[in-house]
């Protein structure tokens, strides 16, 4: 069965330094989403990508983060100069919309700053 | 209070016992979707239920929606130790709206002990 995946796995990272996070979204989806947890806490909604341009972003979301399509297969989430508190698991999850609106989730990138 | 709020924050029960969790949200929304999170581990989709339909079922998982008290309700039946888990309502709008995006809920954390 088709699957997201997401590299790496753990990324650790000090302060102010830039970081790209990877995924792969399964191959015909058109819609693409990052999504963050901070440990023990709910899933937050980050950004959405459709034909190469983002859709919706949320508060969070701001002008140290940008994401891209580079080619046909990869989607990434760069964070520019990261701060302690962008400590969390990202989630990539792309959905292919015909009736359903389920989005298929990568296993995620745990990203530390220390 | 938030879009997507949950009870029981933690429940435990004994294998073979039925599990029930809640969700409530705020505003109008297309469908409701539940996903499983092991720990430290990515999203998995269980089910979804649009706003127009008062019930569903997938295998041991019965999910209901009430649009007018806005919430829904996720059933597990004959728990099992593998539904070890954190449990997340996430809501959608029409894509008119948001174009997809997911608002989660703060989880339930289900222990079922053998």
């Amino acid at each position: 069965e088709p699957e997201v995946t997401q590299t790496p796995s753990h990324q650790v990272t000090q302060m102010g330094q830039e970081v790209i996070l990877r995924c792969v979204p399964i191959s015909n989806h058109l819609y693409f989403y990052w999504y963050r947890q901070i440990l023990g806490q709910k899933v937050e909604f980050l950004v959405s990508f459709y034909n190469n341009e983002i859709s919706e972003k949320s508060e969070i979301f701001d002008d140290q983060f940008s994401v891209e399509r580079p080619d046909g297969s990869n989607f990434t989430l760069k964070i520019r100069s990261t701060k302690l508190e962008d400590s969390a698991m990202y989630f990539c999850a792309s959905l292919y919309r015909g009736s359903s609106y389920e989005q298929y989730f990568g296993p995620g990138t745990r990203l530390t700053v220390t | 209070s938030q879009q997507g709020e949950e009870d029981p924050q933690a429940l435990s029960i004994q294998e073979g016992e039925n599990a029930t969790m809640n969700c409530s949200y705020k505003t109008s929304i297309n469908n409701l979707q539940w996903y499983r999170q092991n720990s430290g581990r990515g999203l998995v989709h269980l089910i979804l239920i649009r706003s127009n339909e008062r019930e569903k079922h997938s295998g041991r998982l019965r999910v209901t929606l009430d649009t007018s008290k806005k919430s829904s309700s996720l059933l597990i039946t004959a728990s099992r130790a593998a539904d070890t888990a954190s449990y997340f309502c996430a809501t959608a709008f029409s894509w008119a709206n948001q174009g997809g995006k997911l608002i989660f809920g703060q989880g339930t954390e289900l222990s079922v002990k053998p």
